[in-house]
């Protein structure tokens, strides 16, 4: 069945880089995602990668995917207190017209100053 | 920028009730979509919407749930019947293109 796993907590110092991983278990996925939810607010869209491509940059986020391992991270570079929040791996999954996302459990993310 | 919105913030419910939650999708989306997540647990696919009806749904989507998208701006989620496990954490979704889903802030629902 479709699952997605990630770790539940990262704890690590302003400045210093922080890799939040995600495996996922259905290799039909199309795309992968980060998104990022901070306290009381909704899903905020990280970025995504399409699932034949192995690395995607993006300013201080890189999202690294080894699809023969089903496995996902997200590093940020440089974290600030700023990106105190819970990070969620997702997978989409085809379903007709459209694509459903399916969610890891989150990875709260603790920057300590 | 444009976002969606979600409307109530918090509703506040008596098991039995029927709830109806809104959702204003991003102007020009075509695609929508309902997740909820139950304090505690994962975010959870409920149903996904296209073209003025459902694409698919999910196991929990089952005869209480309904979609409806009445005018050209709002999507709606009704609980015809709502049990105390319903109470949640109800996002809504919108999509241009399928492949990126802007969330909105959620509904909280409790039903007593």
């Amino acid at each position: 069945g479709e699952d997605v796993e990630q770790s539940l907590f990262l704890s690590v110092r302003e400045g210093d880089s922080s890799v939040i991983n995600c495996t996922y278990t259905d290799s039909s996925s199309t795309y992968l995602y980060w998104y990022k939810q901070e306290p009381g607010a909704g899903l905020q869209l990280l970025t995504y990668i399409f699932s034949n491509m192995d690395m995607k940059q993006d300013q201080r986020l890189t999202v690294l995917l080894n699809k023969k391992d089903k496995h996902l991270s997200l590093r940020i570079a440089d974290t600030q207190t700023g990106d105190s929040a819970i990070y969620f791996c997702a997978e989409s999954i085809r379903g007709g017209a459209t694509n459903k996302l399916i969610f890891g459990t989150g990875t709260l993310l603790a920057v300590q100053p | 920028e444009p976002e969606v919105t979600q409307t109530p913030s918090h509703q506040v419910t008596q098991m039995g009730q029927e709830v109806i939650l809104r959702c204003v999708p991003i102007s020009n989306h075509l695609y929508f979509y309902w997740y909820r997540q139950i304090l505690g647990q994962k975010v959870e696919f409920l149903v996904s919407f296209y073209n003025n009806e459902i694409s698919e749904k999910s196991e929990i989507f089952d005869d209480q749930f309904s979609v409806e998208r009445p005018d050209g701006s709002n999507f709606t989620l009704k609980i015809r019947s709502t049990k105390l496990e319903d109470s949640a954490m109800y996002f809504c979704a919108s999509s241009s293109t399928s492949v990126e889903q802007f969330f909105g802030p959620g509904t909280r629902l409790t039903v007593l």
